[in-house]
């Protein structure tokens, strides 16, 4: 199978920390992976798409300079939400892309739960 | 852009119920098409896929046909269980390595 595993699982912080998630593709490599915000009402919002080795592609309206991301090898990515506020709160998934022969699918982790107080 | 629409829901059922969740996207070319299913407090866990026009995706008693002409890929299941009880997300997927395009989703409870 293709696993992938986040960590940590859930977090609370206070208001101005910064906390970082990790995202690992198990059993597989993944040159791709991506990160989504996911509200309150279920949409999931992306993010941004990380290459291994190059700068993270942030879609619109998300801040670069607060939402950190690093994929520095082809099993790991990581997000790392700096000067966090309430309004950061929220369920983050990551996902990994899996490109076997013709077939491509994506991997999601499980989410971590973010809480900032 | 490409966009996915779903029934929003939430979809009341009882148990063994006839369950269909609506889903009609936008894109250009063919997309390959998605329905991912998420238990509470968990990620999302792909359920099925179909890559080509008239695909039929199946797996777990769920099924979801590529209907190129009406750009629907609806979900079905004959019989729901308690233990479908869930949130469904359609996606699209234009490009291989590019990231997925959600619906809102789609809350399904089923009672016994």
């Amino acid at each position: 199978g293709a696993v992938v595993s986040q960590h940590p699982s859930r977090v609370i912080c206070k208001s101005g920390t910064s906390v970082k998630i990790e995202c690992r593709s198990l059993d597989f490599q993944a040159t791709t992976m991506f990160w989504y915000r996911q509200f309150p009402k279920k949409s999931l919002m992306l993010m941004a798409t990380s290459n291994e080795g190059s700068k993270a592609t942030y879609e619109q309206g998300v801040e670069k300079d607060k939402f950190l991301i690093n994929h520095a090898s082809l099993t790991l990515s990581t997000l790392t939400v700096t000067s966090a506020h309430p309004e950061d709160s929220s369920f983050y998934i990551c996902s990994a892309s899996k490109t076997t022969g013709s077939s491509y699918e994506q991997y999601f982790g499980p989410g971590t739960r973010l809480t900032v107080t | 852009g490409d966009s996915v629409t779903q029934m929003e829901g939430p979809v009341t059922l009882s148990e063994e119920a006839f369950l269909t969740i609506n889903c009609t996207y936008t894109a250009t070319g063919y997309p390959s098409l998605f329905w991912y299913v998420q238990y509470p407090g968990e990620g999302l866990q792909l359920l099925l896929k179909a890559t080509k026009a008239d695909d039929k995706g199946s797996n777990k008693g769920f099924e979801a046909t590529y209907r190129k002409e009406t750009t629907s890929f609806h979900l079905e299941k004959g019989s729901v269980q308690v233990s479908d009880s869930a949130v469904y997300f359609c996606a699209l997927n234009r490009q291989a390595g590019t990231a997925l395009i959600f619906g809102k989703g789609t809350t399904l409870s089923v009672s016994s």
